[in-house]
């Protein structure tokens, strides 16, 4: 079975810094399909960005980027130039390839702290 | 315009009592899914139905007992409710297609007492 972990529970980052929220998985299949969800208090879930694992470039989506390392099954999210709107749980998620109805299988997250 | 809408957004209840949950999705997607969210915030697949037909359901008590009328609609049906129900549930929907992402309802705080 696919596996998600996040080792940090807690990370804390002044506003304007940048961070680096920690994710690994464990599969044996070769095509699949990596994300990041933003929980913030409100509840939403939020998709933040998506990689997917045929692909060597690392995805970007504004502030947001990716460190894929695919050998090394580790799934990284860097925010640069943190906003206190960026303070949420963050979720990292995996989804086997095929295109098919399986679900995501879920990190524990981490809880982000933007200090101002 | 709402995409993946839930209702109710909270409920308090009693144990031992039955409630429903309500979802529809207005995106056209065609694969639906419930999951929930435990006090420690993780996240958990119950059910996925594609096309109204159930396709993943995962260890759940057969109190939970999902209902997809169309493809647009997704309800959860829970008997006899417990304590240990007390969680936060999530509708979610995607296209069939490669790579495609979840997109998730806002969620149902359910609360037994």
């Amino acid at each position: 079975a696919q596996t998600v972990t996040q080792s940090q529970p807690e990370m804390s980052v002044q506003e304007a810094e940048t961070v680096t929220l920690s994710c690994t998985y464990d599969t044996s299949e070769s095509d699949y399909y990596l994300f990041w969800y933003k929980q913030p208090p409100s509840r939403q879930m939020i998709l933040v960005i998506r990689q997917e694992a045929y692909k060597q470039q690392n995805a970007t989506e504004n502030r947001f980027s990716v460190n894929f390392q695919k050998a090394a099954k580790s799934f990284s999210l860097k925010i640069s130039d943190s906003q206190l709107g960026d303070a949420a749980m963050y979720f990292c998620a995996y989804r086997r390839g095929g295109g098919g109805a399986d679900g995501l299988t879920f990190g524990k997250g981490t809880h982000l702290i933007i200090q101002p | 315009d709402t995409a993946v809408s839930q209702t109710p957004k909270y409920l308090v209840t009693q144990m031992g009592n039955d409630k429903s949950i309500k979802c529809e999705q207005n995106l056209g997607h065609d694969t639906m899914y419930w999951y929930k969210q435990d006090s420690k915030k993780f996240l958990k697949i119950m059910f996925s139905y594609n096309n109204k037909e159930l396709i993943i359901n995962e260890t759940v008590p057969n109190r939970f007992s999902p209902k997809s009328p169309d493809k647009a609609h997704l309800n959860l049906h829970i008997n006899s409710l417990e304590l240990g129900d007390s969680a936060v549930y999530f509708c979610a929907s995607k296209i069939t297609g490669v790579g495609s992402p979840l997109h998730f309802g806002n969620g149902t705080r359910l609360t037994v007492t």
